[in-house]
C-alpha cells in the first residue's frame, strides 16, 4: 500500500464549477499537508499549506484535513479554464529540512469553457 | 521572489554519456536543496536532499555513484547523471528552501526533460 493514494483522474468539470481533489493517507505521523498545482512540462507551485486538522481558506481555493480518517481535499470554487492543471497532494511528519516530504501521484484536472 | 532555475530543460543523449543538470536559486540562499525525478504520470520521488558543502543524502535505492550531486555554493547544486541508460530517461526537479524555513515552502525549478538514447 502507498503512503499516500491519489486519484490520478482525468478530472474533466465545465468552467464556473466547484472542484474537490482528495488523498488519503496511512501515515499517522503525517503533520504537514500540502498541495501543489502542476502546469505540463514545469515545476510543482505551492497552492496551500495546512498544520494538523481542519480548513484553510485562500480565495477561491479552500485545503481541509481530516487527521482521523487520515484524509485530505481541496475544493476549488468558480473553477476556470487557467485553473486545468495536475494538482498534487503532499505531506510531512515534521518541519526540519529533514523531514521527507511524501507527494501523491497528482490528479489530471481539466476545466471545460 | 524566491525564483529557482533549471537548466538545461530538456536534453536528448546517447546511451552511456553524463549529464550534468544545474539547479540555481536566483534570489536567495539555499542552504539545502532536494532532486526528485518524476516518471510520466507518476508522483515526484525524492532522489537526495543536498546540503551546501557536505556530501548529499541518497534516498534508499538510489545510487550515489550513479547520481553525482555537488552543492559548492549557497546558490548552485548540480546533478551528474553518469553513464546514463535509457532506464534514466525521466523528468528530474529540484528545490530549494531557504535558512530557516523548516522543509517548507520549496520552490521548485521547471525540471530538466532527460532523454537517453
Amino acid at each position: 500500500q502507498k503512503e499516500v493514494e491519489q486519484d490520478p483522474g482525468p478530472l474533466s468539470v465545465p468552467e464556473g464549477a466547484i472542484v474537490s481533489l482528495n488523498c488519503t493517507y496511512s501515515n499517522s505521523a503525517f503533520q504537514y499537508f500540502m498541495w501543489y498545482r502542476q502546469y505540463s512540462r514545469k515545476g510543482p507551485e505551492l497552492l496551500m499549506y495546512t498544520y494538523s486538522s481542519g480548513n484553510k481558506e485562500d480565495g477561491r481555493f479552500t485545503a481541509q484535513v481530516d487527521k482521523s480518517s487520515k484524509y485530505i481535499s481541496l475544493f476549488i470554487r468558480d473553477s476556470q479554464p487557467s485553473d486545468s492543471a495536475t494538482y498534487l497532494c503532499a505531506m510531512s511528519p515534521g518541519y526540519s529540512s529533514a523531514s521527507k516530504i511524501i507527494f501523491g501521484s497528482g490528479t489530471r484536472l481539466s476545466i471545460r469553457p | 521572489g524566491a525564483v529557482v532555475s533549471q537548466h538545461p530543460s530538456w536534453v536528448i543523449c546517447k546511451s552511456g554519456t553524463s549529464v550534468k543538470i544545474e539547479c540555481r536559486s536566483l534570489d536567495f540562499q539555499a542552504t539545502t536543496m532536494f532532486w526528485y525525478r518524476q516518471f510520466p504520470k507518476q508522483s515526484l520521488m525524492l532522489m537526495a536532499t543536498s546540503n551546501e558543502g557536505s556530501k548529499a543524502t541518497y534516498e534508499q535505492g538510489v545510487e550515489k555513484d550513479k547520481f553525482l550531486i555537488n552543492h559548492a555554493s549557497l546558490t548552485l547544486s548540480t546533478l551528474t547523471v553518469t553513464s546514463a541508460h535509457p532506464e534514466d530517461s525521466s523528468f528530474y526537479i529540484c528545490s530549494a528552501i531557504s535558512p530557516g524555513q523548516g522543509n517548507q515552502p520549496q520552490h521548485f525549478g521547471d525540471g530538466t526533460r532527460l532523454s537517453i538514447l
